[in-house]
């Protein structure tokens, strides 16, 4: 199975900051990526697919990237709505798997 | 607009068997793939297995021996059966389209 390992697993940061968390892929996935970000007592949200594609109604401030098997999300300027844990997901063979998850906290 | 909503039991007892039903609306199942995924209390989301759109199915690993999932195309649902339960299987259970369009999950506690 494909492993994705997921850094860091919590991460506090002030309103403004740019922000990244990355996930590694244990094996070739290509751009199988998609990133979620999930709100206590909510169903996760769908961020960005193809590992670099915004999804519908994402803010522009988000933005996820590839290097080699390294795959980040970024926030360019946090704002208090972006308070939650944000998951990776990679999608190209089964079983799909997901990275353990980054808690993104006010400093 | 599409909908997906689990429906199931609350509580089940130590080594009994979970049986979820995920109910979909505004698409076919024969056009798209509905995947489940669980969330213990607290802890991070785990991919259980998809139900493809052709009929075929994929599990994770560690679940492979204890679930199963099926579906009735003509009543639009997805089934989850998974058997053997223990108390780690407590956990918020999701289906899912696409990883777009999510149900509201379902808690399932394990305990006698």
């Amino acid at each position: 199975d494909i492993q994705m390992t997921q850094s860091p697993s919590s991460l506090p940061a002030s309103l403004g900051d740019r922000v990244t968390i990355t996930c590694r892929a244990s094996q070739d996935i290509g751009n199988y990526l998609r990133w979620f970000q999930q709100k206590p007592g909510k169903s996760p949200r769908l961020m960005i697919y193809g590992a670099t594609n915004l999804a519908a109604g994402v803010p522009s401030r988000f933005s996820g990237s590839r290097s080699g098997s390294d795959y980040s999300l970024t926030i360019s300027s946090l704002e208090s709505e972006d308070m939650a844990d944000y998951y990776c997901l990679q999608s190209k063979e089964s079983p799909n798997t997901f990275g353990a998850g980054t808690k993104l906290e006010l400093k | 607009e599409v909908q997906l909503k689990e429906s199931g039991p609350g509580l089940v007892q130590p080594s009994q068997t979970l049986s979820l039903t995920c109910t979909v609306s505004g698409f076919s199942l024969t056009d798209y793939s509905v995947h489940w995924v669980r969330q213990p209390p607290g802890k991070g989301l785990e991919w259980m297995g998809v139900m493809w759109s052709g009929g075929s199915t994929a599990y994770n690993s560690a679940l492979k021996s204890r679930l199963s999932i099926s579906r009735d195309t003509s009543k639009s649902q997805v089934f989850l059966k998974m058997n053997s339960l223990q108390t780690e299987d407590t956990a918020i259970y999701y289906c899912t389209r696409d990883s777009l369009h999510w149900g509201q999950g379902v808690m399932v506690t394990v305990s006698s």
